[in-house]
Protein backbone atom coordinates (compact mmCIF):
# COMPACT_ATOMS: atom_id res chain seq x y z
CA UNK A 1 0.00 0.00 0.00
CA UNK A 2 1.37 3.51 -1.28
CA UNK A 3 0.95 5.97 1.73
CA UNK A 4 3.10 7.81 4.60
CA UNK A 5 4.39 5.75 7.80
CA UNK A 6 5.11 8.43 10.81
CA UNK A 7 6.73 6.49 13.56
CA UNK A 8 6.64 6.51 16.64
CA UNK A 9 2.91 6.66 17.41
CA UNK A 10 3.56 8.16 21.00
CA UNK A 11 6.85 9.56 21.72
CA UNK A 12 8.05 11.02 25.49
CA UNK A 13 10.95 13.35 25.94
CA UNK A 14 12.87 14.38 28.76
CA UNK A 15 14.36 17.63 29.60
CA UNK A 16 17.51 18.52 27.40
CA UNK A 17 17.02 15.84 25.21
CA UNK A 18 17.09 15.67 21.30
CA UNK A 19 14.14 13.19 19.95
CA UNK A 20 13.92 12.33 16.05
CA UNK A 21 10.27 11.35 14.51
CA UNK A 22 10.60 9.73 11.67
CA UNK A 23 8.56 10.00 8.40
CA UNK A 24 8.79 7.67 5.38
CA UNK A 25 6.94 8.25 2.00
CA UNK A 26 6.68 5.45 -0.68
CA UNK A 27 4.49 7.52 -3.10
CA UNK A 28 7.26 8.81 -5.17
CA UNK A 29 6.68 12.58 -4.09
CA UNK A 30 9.28 15.14 -4.48
CA UNK A 31 7.58 17.48 -1.94
CA UNK A 32 7.56 17.08 2.18
CA UNK A 33 6.53 18.60 4.85
CA UNK A 34 6.04 18.87 8.81
CA UNK A 35 3.32 20.42 10.44
CA UNK A 36 2.54 21.10 14.51
CA UNK A 37 -0.81 21.16 15.55
CA UNK A 38 -1.64 22.63 19.23
CA UNK A 39 -5.30 21.79 20.24
CA UNK A 40 -7.63 24.45 18.94
CA UNK A 41 -5.40 25.60 16.77
CA UNK A 42 -4.50 25.26 12.81
CA UNK A 43 -1.57 23.37 11.50
CA UNK A 44 1.70 25.25 11.36
CA UNK A 45 4.73 24.55 9.31
CA UNK A 46 7.65 23.74 10.79
CA UNK A 47 9.85 22.94 7.80
CA UNK A 48 9.05 22.03 4.10
CA UNK A 49 11.64 20.26 1.59
CA UNK A 50 10.94 20.59 -2.39
CA UNK A 51 13.79 18.23 -3.36
CA UNK A 52 16.02 16.06 -1.91
CA UNK A 53 19.30 17.47 -0.40
CA UNK A 54 17.18 20.71 0.15
CA UNK A 55 14.84 22.59 2.61
CA UNK A 56 13.49 25.40 4.06
CA UNK A 57 11.93 26.90 6.66
CA UNK A 58 8.85 27.18 7.49
CA UNK A 59 6.70 29.79 10.14
CA UNK A 60 7.90 27.84 13.47
CA UNK A 61 11.05 26.42 12.49
CA UNK A 62 12.93 27.53 15.82
CA UNK A 63 14.17 24.50 17.98
CA UNK A 64 13.46 22.29 14.90
CA UNK A 65 15.96 20.40 12.85
CA UNK A 66 15.15 18.74 9.51
CA UNK A 67 17.37 16.44 6.77
CA UNK A 68 16.30 14.98 3.26
CA UNK A 69 18.98 12.72 1.98
CA UNK A 70 16.46 10.58 0.69
CA UNK A 71 13.66 11.29 -1.53
CA UNK A 72 10.97 8.69 0.81
CA UNK A 73 12.44 10.14 4.58
CA UNK A 74 12.20 13.43 5.91
CA UNK A 75 12.74 12.88 9.56
CA UNK A 76 12.25 15.59 11.86
CA UNK A 77 14.68 16.01 15.19
CA UNK A 78 13.32 18.20 18.09
CA UNK A 79 15.61 19.78 20.32
CA UNK A 80 16.46 20.80 23.68
CA UNK A 81 16.26 24.52 22.03
CA UNK A 82 12.41 23.67 21.36
CA UNK A 83 10.78 25.23 25.32
CA UNK A 84 7.38 23.88 24.27
CA UNK A 85 7.92 20.39 22.35
CA UNK A 86 4.42 18.81 23.00
CA UNK A 87 1.67 18.85 20.48
CA UNK A 88 0.85 16.64 17.60
CA UNK A 89 3.20 16.33 14.75
CA UNK A 90 1.88 15.73 11.08
CA UNK A 91 4.13 14.73 8.36
CA UNK A 92 2.68 15.21 4.44
CA UNK A 93 3.95 15.20 0.93
CA UNK A 94 3.11 15.90 -2.25
CA UNK A 95 3.75 15.13 -5.83
CA UNK A 96 5.49 18.54 -6.21
CA UNK A 97 4.75 21.90 -6.13
CA UNK A 98 3.73 24.77 -8.85
CA UNK A 99 1.97 24.35 -11.83
CA UNK A 100 -1.05 21.78 -11.76
CA UNK A 101 -3.39 21.20 -8.71
CA UNK A 102 -2.66 17.38 -8.97
CA UNK A 103 1.44 17.77 -8.02
CA UNK A 104 0.31 20.21 -5.35
CA UNK A 105 -2.46 18.53 -2.99
CA UNK A 106 -1.09 17.22 0.45
CA UNK A 107 -1.24 14.03 1.35
CA UNK A 108 -0.71 13.43 5.65
CA UNK A 109 0.34 10.70 7.64
CA UNK A 110 -1.53 9.16 11.03
CA UNK A 111 1.17 11.97 13.20
CA UNK A 112 3.23 11.57 16.31
CA UNK A 113 2.06 12.45 19.69
CA UNK A 114 5.18 14.37 21.68
CA UNK A 115 4.73 14.86 25.36
CA UNK A 116 7.38 15.35 27.81
CA UNK A 117 8.41 13.92 30.69
CA UNK B 1 0.21 37.26 4.39
CA UNK B 2 -2.29 34.40 3.31
CA UNK B 3 -4.88 33.60 5.95
CA UNK B 4 -7.77 31.50 6.62
CA UNK B 5 -10.41 32.14 9.17
CA UNK B 6 -13.15 29.41 10.37
CA UNK B 7 -15.97 30.02 12.70
CA UNK B 8 -15.55 29.98 16.31
CA UNK B 9 -16.01 27.00 18.75
CA UNK B 10 -17.45 23.41 18.17
CA UNK B 11 -20.30 22.39 16.45
CA UNK B 12 -22.61 19.75 17.87
CA UNK B 13 -25.71 18.55 16.47
CA UNK B 14 -27.97 15.71 15.98
CA UNK B 15 -27.97 12.91 13.42
CA UNK B 16 -29.47 14.02 10.16
CA UNK B 17 -29.21 17.22 10.70
CA UNK B 18 -27.61 19.87 8.29
CA UNK B 19 -24.36 21.14 8.84
CA UNK B 20 -23.15 24.25 7.90
CA UNK B 21 -18.91 25.31 8.52
CA UNK B 22 -18.24 28.78 7.42
CA UNK B 23 -14.67 29.11 6.16
CA UNK B 24 -13.46 33.10 4.46
CA UNK B 25 -9.61 33.54 3.75
CA UNK B 26 -7.24 36.38 2.48
CA UNK B 27 -4.74 35.72 -0.34
CA UNK B 28 -2.53 36.96 -2.58
CA UNK B 29 -3.06 35.69 -5.63
CA UNK B 30 -5.38 32.87 -6.80
CA UNK B 31 -5.27 30.03 -4.40
CA UNK B 32 -6.96 26.66 -4.43
CA UNK B 33 -9.09 25.67 -1.87
CA UNK B 34 -9.57 22.62 0.20
CA UNK B 35 -11.27 20.73 2.83
CA UNK B 36 -9.42 18.62 5.19
CA UNK B 37 -11.23 16.12 8.08
CA UNK B 38 -9.46 14.91 10.69
CA UNK B 39 -10.89 11.68 12.68
CA UNK B 40 -9.69 11.35 16.45
CA UNK B 41 -6.16 10.25 16.18
CA UNK B 42 -5.41 10.47 13.20
CA UNK B 43 -3.64 12.50 10.23
CA UNK B 44 -5.83 14.70 8.03
CA UNK B 45 -7.41 13.32 4.73
CA UNK B 46 -8.75 15.56 1.94
CA UNK B 47 -12.39 15.60 1.69
CA UNK B 48 -12.95 18.28 -1.31
CA UNK B 49 -10.91 20.59 -3.24
CA UNK B 50 -11.79 23.57 -5.35
CA UNK B 51 -9.42 25.38 -7.54
CA UNK B 52 -11.60 27.97 -9.32
CA UNK B 53 -14.22 30.61 -8.66
CA UNK B 54 -17.73 29.26 -8.82
CA UNK B 55 -16.13 25.43 -8.36
CA UNK B 56 -17.77 22.96 -6.75
CA UNK B 57 -15.91 20.32 -4.74
CA UNK B 58 -18.07 17.44 -3.42
CA UNK B 59 -17.01 14.11 -1.66
CA UNK B 60 -18.90 11.47 0.51
CA UNK B 61 -22.04 14.13 0.63
CA UNK B 62 -20.35 17.47 1.73
CA UNK B 63 -20.09 20.29 -0.83
CA UNK B 64 -18.53 23.31 -0.81
CA UNK B 65 -18.80 26.21 -3.52
CA UNK B 66 -15.98 28.70 -4.01
CA UNK B 67 -17.17 32.13 -3.64
CA UNK B 68 -14.83 34.48 -5.17
CA UNK B 69 -16.52 37.64 -4.39
CA UNK B 70 -17.12 37.06 -0.78
CA UNK B 71 -13.93 35.09 -0.20
CA UNK B 72 -15.96 32.22 0.97
CA UNK B 73 -15.79 28.38 0.69
CA UNK B 74 -18.41 27.02 2.97
CA UNK B 75 -18.63 23.21 4.07
CA UNK B 76 -22.03 21.88 3.97
CA UNK B 77 -23.91 18.84 4.42
CA UNK B 78 -27.42 18.16 4.01
CA UNK B 79 -27.68 14.73 7.14
CA UNK B 80 -24.87 14.09 9.18
CA UNK B 81 -24.35 10.78 11.04
CA UNK B 82 -22.01 9.89 13.86
CA UNK B 83 -19.73 8.62 11.55
CA UNK B 84 -18.72 12.62 10.23
CA UNK B 85 -17.89 13.36 13.75
CA UNK B 86 -14.72 14.56 13.59
CA UNK B 87 -12.28 17.68 13.42
CA UNK B 88 -12.79 19.94 9.76
CA UNK B 89 -10.29 22.61 8.56
CA UNK B 90 -10.11 24.37 5.92
CA UNK B 91 -7.22 25.40 4.00
CA UNK B 92 -5.64 27.29 0.56
CA UNK B 93 -2.50 27.53 -1.63
CA UNK B 94 -1.33 29.92 -3.74
CA UNK B 95 1.30 27.86 -5.52
CA UNK B 96 4.11 30.45 -5.36
CA UNK B 97 6.97 28.04 -5.56
CA UNK B 98 6.52 26.25 -2.58
CA UNK B 99 3.00 24.86 -2.12
CA UNK B 100 2.77 26.13 1.38
CA UNK B 101 -0.75 25.41 2.58
CA UNK B 102 -2.20 27.90 5.21
CA UNK B 103 -5.03 26.29 7.47
CA UNK B 104 -7.89 27.60 9.54
CA UNK B 105 -8.13 26.74 13.43
CA UNK B 106 -10.54 23.92 12.87
CA UNK B 107 -13.93 22.94 13.67
CA UNK B 108 -14.64 20.11 16.27
CA UNK B 109 -18.05 18.53 14.46
CA UNK B 110 -19.77 16.25 17.34
CA UNK B 111 -22.90 14.02 15.59
CA UNK B 112 -25.29 12.50 18.43
CA UNK B 113 -27.18 9.87 17.77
Amino acid sequence: DGGITQSPKYLFRKEGQNVTLSCEQNLNHDAMYWYRQDPGQGLRLIYYSQIVNDFQKGDIAEGYSVSREKKESFPLTVTSAQKNPTAFYLCASSPGTGGELAKNIQYFGAGTRLSVL
Amino acid sequence: GDSVTQMEGPVTLSEEAFLTINCTYTATGYPSLFWYVQYPGEGLQLLLKATKADDKGSNKGFEATYRKETTSFHLEKGSVQVSDSAVYFCALTTYYGNNRLAFGKGNQVVVIP
